[in-house]
């Protein structure tokens, strides 16, 4: 069972630079997230996905984007990367809409020069 | 709107000593609680969740926590603590209107000592 797959698992961009977290689910989940984890603040909901084609913003969506062609793939689009984007990012998949939790990939620590 | 609130941001605890976690939470709907745990540099593992269903829920490791409505807590517990434990917990509240959204407590940092 590979769950939910995150590549890479680390990556340091410069100021400007764009990039894509790649995120995978084999668990055939309609949901899907993306979290971003900083500190001593928890997780924040940067964008989530109720399923294929549907995509819409969470709490902290600014200098992100989203796609989901496939109830399989949720890949996260960094275009201008600042500073204030270094952090750990988590993608996360479930069955309903809140009664079962969710499955957490991993992690992919990114950092901002 | 919903919200969680971790009342200790860091407990310390001697190996074999209980635990007690402290987790407050604001929904305007009848939400499902749920209690993570992070171990350093690791993805998060679900510990137990609450759904309505019975007020008092165990799970895995000898973790349980109950409902409490009246107090708006759900409160984690383990009675033995074991050098394994030490983790960041996460305290998460969802509904049924926020499409499986989570909303995460700041987190508690868990010391076990020897």
């Amino acid at each position: 069972n590979a769950g939910v797959t995150q590549t890479p698992k680390f990556r340091i961009l410069k100021i400007g630079q764009s990039m894509t977290l790649q995120c995978a689910q084999d668990m055939n989940h309609n949901y899907m997230y993306w979290y971003r984890q900083d500190p001593g603040m928890g997780l924040k909901l940067i964008y989530y996905s109720v399923g294929a084609g549907i995509t819409d913003k969470g709490e902290v969506p600014n200098g992100y984007n989203v796609s989901r062609s496939t109830t399989e793939d949720f890949p996260l689009r960094l275009e201008l990367a600042a500073p204030s984007q270094t952090s750990v990012y988590f993608c996360a998949s479930s069955y309903s809409s809140s009664l079962t939790g969710a499955f957490f990939g991993q992690g992919t620590r990114l950092t901002v020069v | 709107a919903q919200s969680v609130t971790q009342l200790d941001s860091h407990v310390s605890v001697s190996e074999g000593t209980p635990v007690l976690l402290r987790c407050n939470y604001s929904s305007s709907y009848s939400p499902s609680l749920f209690w993570y745990v992070q171990h350093p540099n690791k993805g998060l593992q679900l510990l137990l969740k609450y759904t309505s269903a019975a007020t008092l829920v165990k799970g895995i490791n000898g973790f349980e926590a109950e409902f409490k409505k009246s107090e708006t807590s759900f409160h984690l517990t383990k009675p033995s603590a074991h050098m394994s434990d030490a983790a960041e917990y996460f305290c998460v509240v969802s509904t049924t209107d926020s499409w499986g959204k989570l909303q995460f407590g700041a987190g508690t940092q868990v010391v076990v000592t020897p």
